[in-house]
């Protein structure tokens, strides 16, 4: 079994449209997250849910809106897309504030190109 | 604030050589440090961790990391490449929080050559 699933793995659009990509995990974790891989491979935190609430929520267009259904899943959505917004978007997740030391069990990825 | 650099963005070594790949971290609090691996289309994969109980620390497929407090450094090795090793490295930080707000660096590509 995938701990962490995401799909699509990949996805090509156009600019202006809206696309999802949904999260699950299986490991039992409170907190999930959404990090952004850039083309430099520079990794940077977008969001963080635990326990459905939006705990972390960085320098991030309001284009771009996480949403919770419950604690194994995360989806992000993205209205109006950009060519700048072409990247990996990798799903997280850990243990909640009851024992967490930071270890993220990471997805394989969505990759997004704009076109 | 919590910033990590990852000296040199490629490193190439023969099968069998020494790997050190060389990580430097600030943290205004104690830090959580980790070694992350990526393969080619792939997520990251926990390569070890340090949570402030020994300095040394072991990982898996052989790599280990020392956690030097007066050098703010977390340098990964292990004595002798594989093929298998081939992959980007990513070090990272947290601040000792519980929600795993992890600091990344700019990421190590690891070149083995036969």
């Amino acid at each position: 079994d995938t701990a962490v699933s995401q799909t699509p793995k990949y996805l090509v659009t156009q600019m202006g449209n809206d696309k999802s990509i949904k999260c699950e995990q299986n490991l039992g974790h409170d907190t999930m997250y959404w990090y952004k891989q850039d083309s430099k491979k520079f990794l940077k935190i977008m969001f963080s849910y635990n326990n459905k609430e939006l705990i972390i929520n960085e320098t991030v267009p309001n284009r771009f809106s996480p949403k919770s259904p419950d604690k194994a899943h995360l989806n992000l959505h993205i209205n109006s897309l950009e060519l700048g917004d072409s990247a990996v978007y990798f799903c997280a997740s850990s243990q909640g504030p009851s024992g967490g030391t930071g270890e993220l069990f990471f997805g394989e990825g969505s990759r997004l190109t704009v076109l | 604030a919590q910033s990590v650099t990852q000296l040199g963005s490629h490193v190439s070594v023969s099968e069998g050589a020494l790997v050190l790949l060389r990580c430097n971290y600030s943290s205004s609090v104690p830090p959580y440090l980790f070694w992350y691996v990526q393969y080619p289309n792939q997520g990251l994969q926990l390569l070890l961790k340090y949570t402030s109980a020994a300095t040394l620390v072991k990982g898996i497929n052989g790599f280990e990391a020392e956690f030097k407090k007066s050098e703010t450094s977390f340098h990964l090795t292990k004595p002798s490449a594989h093929m298998s090793d081939a992959a980007e490295y990513f070090c990272a930080v947290s601040g000792g929080t519980s929600y795993g707000k992890l600091t990344f660096g700019q990421g190590t590509i690891l070149t083995v050559h036969p």
